[in-house]
């Protein structure tokens, strides 16, 4: 069974650092580019970040670019979120997702998504 | 950045009715569009990718159309799982925005 699953969520001060992790099974993950989906209490969806299959190729929202880092280990089957400088408008339940197509534009539908972590950015 | 807006924000149904929501790109994006549904307290389910292709094990009765700048999803005739909010996304070009969203309530 194809699985996503995130961890390392919790309360942080603001200006505070946090790494979430999301481990994958049931597929060939190197294959596979990978998304991180954010979405606040009460709001809609906001896409974070993205990393192509190889790790080569990251892409950031404008909101956390230059304070969030994306980065994956293949061999450990797990994408990381490297988050600093957080602030309070970063609280949210953070998803991570798979692209639906192998090999392709990072660019892409988000398939499998796991259960989510939530980060509360608080003093 | 590409702007994503949904229409209605809102939408009252009852079951069997046939429904469809809006979603307008603020530039072209192809047909690089997704829906999504999402249940409260739940990871969103992909519905509808490149626009118009069903996902393995959605129902027939979820269907998307448009290109260009102009989409659309329709539901055929609702069921009672079917009410709750619904997202679309672009991915022709990052950020990969996401539609406010449309909640769908019974009437």
């Amino acid at each position: 069974e194809v699985q996503l699953l995130e961890s390392g969520g919790g309360l942080v001060q603001p200006g505070g650092s946090l790494r979430l992790s999301c481990t994958a099974s049931g597929f060939t993950f190197s294959s596979y580019a990978m998304s991180w989906v954010r979405q606040a209490p009460g709001k809609g969806l906001e896409w974070v970040s993205g990393i192509s299959g190889s790790g080569g190729t990251t892409f950031y929202a404008d909101s956390v670019k230059g304070r969030f880092t994306i980065s994956r280990d293949n061999p450990k089957n797990t994408v990381y979120l490297q988050m600093n400088s957080l602030r309070a408008e970063d609280t949210a339940v953070y998803y991570c997702a798979k692209v639906i197509v192998p090999a392709a534009r990072l660019g892409n539908a988000l398939d499998i998504w796991g259960r989510g972590t939530t980060v509360t950015v608080s003093s | 950045d590409i702007q994503m807006t949904q229409s209605p924000s809102t939408l009252s149904a009852s079951v069997g009715d046939r429904v469809t929501i809006t979603c307008r790109a603020s530039q072209t994006i192809s047909s690089w569009l997704a829906w999504y549904q999402q249940k409260p307290g739940k990871a969103p389910k992909l519905l509808i990718y490149k626009a118009s292709s069903l996902e393995t094990g959605v129902p027939s009765r979820f269907s998307g159309g448009g290109s260009g700048t102009d989409f659309t999803l329709t539901i055929s005739s609702l069921q009672p799982d079917d009410f709750t909010t619904y997202y679309c996304q672009q991915y022709s070009s990052y950020p990969y925005t996401f539609g406010q969203g449309t909640k769908l309530e019974i009437k």
